[in-house]
């Protein structure tokens, strides 16, 4: 059973170009979670979705931000018009959409690093 | 809104030794998760805690949630190479299970 994919690994986008983030879940899991890690700092919960759905955006920047996970095909963060300041490794997590102890338990991509020059 | 501390923030072991990671929420949690990074990469799922006094155990790891599920401590055994990385605890404050909050992490290293 594959883990949770996440493409590109590295991107390298300058300032004003847009940024699109790739995760596909675990097999069986329809719930899917980003959070991003920014230098020196912490890992920060972005957006929880479910297919075709999003859940919870709390942790969305207000302008430039959006995600995606349609009913088929992979989970999309995608970053409009990128700074410098967007420069973070981001993450995608899935969880099983079984209920039970199981569902609540969060596995992580890869990560995707993001560079903004 | 839930804040995680954990201690020590780095910890260097001789290889053999026993150690001991804490995570303290300022809050009541739902669910306390361990994870470990290795730099660059991304997170291994350790162990998930929901039940106050709960223990579990993997390998030579083992994690505790206290009774009032507000600090939990992870304990390696025996340390190795292999269990250097970053240890990051995360919550679950609102027991959906769904937006973790992170603590910042506990870099160890194991010398040989």
């Amino acid at each position: 059973n594959a883990g949770v994919m996440q493409n590109p690994r590295h991107l390298v986008r300058r300032r004003g170009q847009e940024a699109r983030l790739r995760c596909s879940p675990m097999k069986g899991h329809s719930h899917v979670y980003w959070y991003r890690q920014l230098p020196e700092e912490g890992l920060k919960f972005m957006v929880y979705l479910q297919k075709e759905n999003i859940i919870d955006e709390s942790g969305m920047p207000k302008e430039r931000f959006s995600a995606e996970f349609p009913k088929e095909g992979p989970s999309i963060l995608r970053i409009q018009q990128v700074v410098r300041g967007d420069s973070a490794a981001y993450f995608c997590a899935s969880s099983p959409t079984s209920g039970g102890e199981s569902s609540y338990e969060q596995y992580f991509g890869p990560g995707t690093r993001l560079t903004v020059t | 809104s839930q804040e995680l501390e954990q201690s020590p923030q780095s910890l260097i072991v001789q290889e053999g030794k026993n150690l001991t990671i804490n995570c303290t929420s300022s809050k009541t949690l739902y669910g306390l998760y361990w994870y470990k990074q290795k730099y660059g990469e991304g997170l291994i799922f350790l162990m998930m805690l929901q039940k106050g006094g709960e223990e579990k155990s993997h390998e030579k790891i083992t994690a505790k949630l206290d009774e009032k599920k507000q600090q939990s401590s992870l304990h390696i055994t025996a340390s190795q190479p292999s269990h250097a990385g970053i240890y990051l605890c995360g919550a679950d404050g609102t027991g959906g299970g769904n937006k973790l909050t992170f603590g910042t992490g506990t870099q160890l290293k194991v010398e040989l």
